[in-house]
């Protein structure tokens, strides 16, 4: 089974450019989730949708991010304008409500560095 | 709101065992452990349920007290290879998913 694939694996881009980053889950997963880390923190929750329908976006900082997921199969998530404080690898995962347990699987992600 | 998870870091000699705690301020529904090595993704390890369903990996075991809203992570007999940064993850009912300050894990040979 193919794992969670993203792109670019490395981005660096100077503050105040915009940036896309794209995320194809696990085939047959309706959950997709983008997270946010910081180095030395745990995973942020950004956005997680059920199918193409947004369950949970209230720690998106909407004025500058946004995603999408279209067909309830790939995601992209765009950052504009980017600002230094963004510098941090963003996390896509996705699962499927197994009995409720919604255990996720995570890509590789994507190393942000922002100048 | 996020899971407060203790200690912070711990260091170990192969073959000797370590606990890592996870506490929440919420009513937890489920509890999932990771660990992540430097440079990777989270690799999902366990999940615990209300009502005490839980799945095992390797020699890695774990509680979930749901009336202390909390969950603890057993590794007995570390391996080398256990090292890396121990992440709880929480939801509370809505499937919201949080996830804890982390636990750095080194194991010495």
């Amino acid at each position: 089974e193919a794992g969670v694939a993203q792109s670019p694996r490395y981005k660096i881009i100077e503050k105040r450019q915009s940036v896309a980053f794209w995320c194809n889950p696990i085939s047959g997963h309706a959950t997709l989730y983008w997270y946010q880390q910081i180095l030395g923190q745990g995973p942020k929750l950004l956005i997680q949708f059920q199918n193409n329908g947004v369950v949970d976006d209230s720690q998106l900082p909407k004025d500058r991010f946004s995603a999408e997921r279209l067909k309830g199969v790939d995601s992209t998530l765009k950052i504009q304008p980017a600002k230094l404080e963004d510098s941090a690898v963003y996390l896509c995962a996705s699962s499927t409500p197994r009995d409720k347990l919604y255990e996720q699987y995570f890509g590789p992600g994507t190393r942000l560095t922002v100048t | 709101q996020q899971p407060v998870q203790s200690p912070q870091a711990v260091i170990l000699r192969e073959g000797e065992d370590a606990v890592i705690n996870c506490s929440s301020s919420k009513a937890l529904y489920s509890v999932h452990w990771y660990r992540q090595k430097h440079g990777e993704a989270p690799v999902f390890l366990m999940i615990l349920l209300k009502g005490g369903e839980q799945k095992g990996h390797e020699k890695i075991s774990a509680s979930f007290n749901e009336k202390k809203q909390q969950s603890s992570l057993y590794l007995t007999a570390s391996q080398l290879s256990y090292s890396g940064t121990y992440f709880c993850g929480t939801t509370s009912g809505t499937y919201k998913y949080i996830f804890g300050t982390g636990t750095r894990l080194k194991v010495l040979a």
